[in-house]
């Protein structure tokens, strides 16, 4: 039973555009977000994150939105550069610090 | 890299052998754990630790044991490793305050 659902494995964007990426999940109980994004070869590296008292953070190029009563984030990337094509993984945490993943988002940036 | 090292980095095994994974950190970060990643299945919680001799299930933890003696190492334990345990296993380490870190990651193949 996946908690934390990424229901586009793929994603194309041209240079410059915006990148959204959307996560969904099941549990009410999730009160922390965490958005991931991974290189081939190499280990996830945190990127943003909101707590469910927020409903958007903002940290440079990036934005997370949270709507809390569609149980839904999504990640904004203005402008997409093609440095930032990876697999996105969003993550949720009920104040456990157990971090659940979804199954990510490849995104490709084409120049 | 907050000072994660994952050894080995890879590694092939037969099936029926038991394998350890060590990850060992510098920052003497609280909470360490261990996911595993496969494709269509994102990354899955096995095991995780908040503190020495504290752990606890993740969502794959059949056929999985973890250790922690001590702040810096927390050891992952394939008793009798199956085809299906073929998969990149990464180590993180969470201060409490919502950032995981990762480490390398292991390839394991079992054989």
């Amino acid at each position: 039973d996946q908690q934390v659902k990424q229901n586009s494995p793929s994603l194309s964007v041209q240079e410059g555009r915006i990148s959204i990426l959307n996560c969904d999940y099941t549990n009410s109980m999730f009160d922390y977000f965490l958005w991931y994004k991974k290189y081939p070869a190499e280990g996830p590296t945190f990127l943003i994150s909101i707590s469910s008292i927020k409903d958007k953070n903002e940290d440079g190029r990036f934005t997370v939105f949270l709507n809390k009563s569609a149980k839904h984030l999504s990640l904004h990337i203005v402008p997409s550069q093609p440095g930032d094509s990876a697999v996105y993984f969003c993550a949720a945490s009920s104040g456990t610090y157990k971090y659940i993943f979804g199954t990510g988002t490849r995104l490709k940036v084409l120049a | 890299d907050a000072g994660i090292t994952q050894s080995p980095r890879h590694k092939v095994t037969e099936t029926g052998t038991p394998v350890t994974l060590r990850c060992h950190q510098t920052e003497n970060h609280r909470y360490m754990y261990w996911y595993r990643q496969d494709p269509g299945h994102g990354l899955r919680l096995i095991h995780y630790s908040y503190g020495v001799k504290d752990t606890d299930k993740g969502e794959v933890s059949d056929g999985y044991s973890v250790s922690r003696s001590k702040t810096e190492d927390f050891l992952l334990t394939l008793e009798s490793a199956t085809s299906s345990q073929t998969s990149v296993y990464f180590c993180a380490t969470d201060t409490g305050r919502g950032e995981a870190f990762f480490g390398q990651g292991t390839r394991l193949t079992v054989v």
